[in-house]
């Protein structure tokens, strides 16, 4: 059974870093393309990020360039989001999911950016 | 960027009845569009890929339609587990892979 679990969220000040962990089973990690969305309170769906399965190829929305960095670690399945200068607009649950058209996804981790 | 728009923003429809619910490309994605499903306080759920194939497990009574700008999701007899946020997403031509802002299905 594919299974997702993001941990990392939190409370942080503008400003601030954060790094996201998505811990990935029941698949060949290291052949799948792994994605970061975000849904903001009350709002739609947002693409992130995605970065491939050798990470040979890695995307990020405009929003985010420059200030949030895509890795993974296939020795240990583990996809992460290092987030940095985070803006309050930055909040958002943020889902970790397989494939860049997703059909597994985590359970979501909340981030919260406010003074 | 390709802008994914999706109307209705909400359509209110009687249990047993059908839904359409609507996603319009800003340029054509091809046949490179999903629609997925989101219920309060879940992750979302892929119903279909590539415009008109259904996941494995997803009820029959889910099909998507169109190609190009224009594609179309239909609910017949909805269940009351169908009363959800529906969004469409493109991935022909990215980054950025793009999302609709979603179509709110009610209980009328």
């Amino acid at each position: 059974e594919v299974q997702l679990v993001e941990s990392g969220g939190g409370l942080v000040k503008p400003g601030g870093s954060l790094t996201l962990s998505c811990s990935a089973s029941g698949f060949p990690f290291n052949s799948f393309p792994m994605t970061w969305v975000r849904q903001a309170p009350g709002r739609g769906l947002e693409w992130v990020s995605s970065i491939e399965g050798t990470s040979t190829y890695i995307h990020q929305s405009d929003s985010v360039k420059g200030r949030f960095t895509v890795s993974r670690d296939n020795a240990k399945n583990l996809l992460f989001l290092h987030m940095t200068d985070l803006r309050v607009e930055d909040t958002a649950v943020y889902y970790c999911a397989r494939d860049h058209v997703p059909r597994h996804w985590g359970q979501g981790t909340t981030v919260i950016v406010s003074s | 960027e390709i802008v994914m728009t999706q109307f209705p923003d909400t359509l209110s429809v009687s249990p047993g009845g059908r839904a359409t619910l609507s996603c319009r490309a800003s340029q054509s994605v091809a046949g490179n569009l999903a629609w997925y499903q989101q219920r309060p306080g879940q992750a979302p759920r892929l119903l279909i890929y590539a415009a008109s194939t259904r996941v494995t497990g997803i009820p029959a009574r889910f099909s998507g339609s169109g190609s190009g700008t224009e594609f179309n999701l239909t609910i017949s007899s909805l269940q009351s587990e169908d009363f959800a946020v529906y969004y469409c997403q493109q991935y022909n031509k990215w980054p950025p892979i793009t999302f609709g802002q979603g179509t709110r299905l009610d209980i009328k």
